[in-house]
């Protein structure tokens, strides 16, 4: 079975201050796509930013980039310049070879202090 | 965009009651998911369907049933609803090839059984 595990239930950060939430999973596969979606309070889940294994480069989306060591097996989500609408409960999400379903991590919820 | 439409943002339901929650997407996508959100668990899936009238198990089924008659249209079912089964309901839809797919979220529907 996949898992994805992110290991902060909780974090904060100050308004225009950069934060970083951790993400590690397993799998044997060497192509796959890894996704970071939010969900704002009350509000419907969106992606946030997705990242394709086998592309060196790290994808970016504004202020949202990651940090995807593939040996590791690590994929973090680096926000920058926080903002108050940031806050919102965020999952990182593995999809497995072929599979239909994504394999979720239990949510890190962020808050940003003003 | 993409819309998908959950039929009910809150449902209050009695214990031993047969309900359903209904699910609608704009976007002609051939795959469409159940997931049940519970603090502290993340998102876990229930039942998916690839195509009009296929379905497949998730990781939690039990209790549960789907209908998809429809292209755009997806159903979960409690046959006899139970308190176990209080939880934040998410549908989901992707297009149909599974590889880097994004899914695509309704708001939700909170079901409260008393």
């Amino acid at each position: 079975a996949q898992t994805v595990t992110q290991s902060q239930p909780e974090m904060s950060v100050q308004e225009a201050e950069t934060v970083t939430l951790s993400c590690t999973y397993d799998t044997s596969e060497s192509d796959y796509y890894l996704f970071w979606y939010k969900q704002p309070p009350s509000r419907q889940m969106i992606l946030v930013i997705r990242q394709e294994a086998y592309k060196q480069q790290n994808a970016t989306e504004n202020r949202f980039s990651v940090n995807f060591q593939k040996a590791a097996k690590s994929f973090s989500l680096k926000i920058s310049d926080s903002q108050l609408g940031d806050a919102a409960m965020y999952f990182c999400a593995y999809p497995g070879a072929g599979s239909y379903q994504l394999t979720f991590g239990k949510g890190t919820k962020l808050s940003v202090i003003p | 965009d993409v819309k998908v439409t959950q039929s009910s943002r809150y449902l209050v339901k009695r214990t031993g009651e047969k309900v359903f929650l209904e699910c609608v997407q704009d976007m002609d996508h051939e795959n469409m998911f159940w997931y049940r959100q519970d603090p502290g668990l993340g998102l876990r899936l229930i039942y998916f369907s690839y195509d009009v009238k296929m379905k497949e198990k998730g990781d939690i089924p039990e209790g549960y049933s789907v209908s998809r008659e429809k292209k755009e249209r997806f159903s979960l079912i409690l046959e006899s609803a139970s308190t176990n089964q209080t939880s934040m309901y998410l549908c989901a839809s992707s297009l149909g090839d599974p590889v880097g797919n994004i899914q695509y979220f309704g708001a939700g529907t909170r079901l409260s059984v008393l």
